[in-house]
């Protein structure tokens, strides 16, 4: 199996401009999340989806931040527009029901 | 009060020792408890997942769990420079496994 698969893995961008990060999650996995890593906060879950259908958004910072997941193998987590404090490292993980969290390899953000 | 609490460290322990790593967390109602470990610049694996009270041991790796006090822990036997690692302590919260993480612990073990 592929695993999970983010893209892009490093993205600089300006401040104001838009950025969408993307994820296919392991095939037949029914739950998503997607994780901001910071040195000063750790590890936060921004959202997840079940069976493509947004479950739990309360994480997601504000309402720059929009997450989608239009069918079960692709999602989509963007910021319009961008702040310089958006920077981190953007992970994608999936599930099969209770089962072990599959995390990517991380999106890397830099906002000049 | 943070959901998910651990030492930051760094833990300093050498070759061959055992590492201890502690976790607390608020949620009572939590069920599952997972240890997860990063390298640097790498993303989160699973090491261990523990759901009873009690111990739980995988080959050189022993996961704890006491509900009552909220506390889990991960012991590393016979430590090895390669696990040098930041180490994740989950916690379920709520359905649909949403796990909250602990901010980690960074193990640095010296030969």
């Amino acid at each position: 199996d592929a695993g999970v698969i983010q893209s892009p893995r490093h993205e600089v961008t300006e401040m104001g401009q838009e950025v969408t990060l993307r994820c296919k999650p392991i095939s037949g996995h029914n739950s998503l999340f997607w994780y901001r890593q910071t040195m000063m906060r750790g590890l936060e879950l921004l959202i997840y989806f079940n069976n493509n259908v947004p479950i739990d958004d309360s994480g997601m910072p504000e309402d720059r931040f929009s997450a989608k997941m239009p069918n079960a193998s692709f999602s989509t987590l963007k910021i319009q527009p961008s702040e310089p404090r958006d920077s981190a490292v953007y992970f994608c993980a999936s599930s099969l029901g209770a089962g072990e969290l599959f995390f990517g390899e991380g999106s890397r953000l830099t906002v000049l | 009060q943070k959901e998910v609490e651990q030492n930051s460290g760094p833990l300093s322990v050498p070759e061959g020792a055992i590492a201890s790593l502690n976790c607390t967390y608020s949620d009572r109602g939590s069920q599952s408890f997972f240890w997860y470990r990063q390298y640097s610049g790498k993303s989160p694996e699973l090491i261990m997942f523990i759901y009873s009270n009690g111990d739980k041991e995988d080959g050189r790796f022993t996961a704890q769990l006491n509900k009552a006090s909220q506390y889990v822990s991960l012991l590393i036997r016979d430590s090895q420079p390669s696990d040098s690692a930041t180490y994740l302590c989950a916690v379920n919260s709520g359905g649909y496994n949403k796990l909250i993480f602990g901010a980690g612990t960074r193990l640095a073990v010296h030969p």
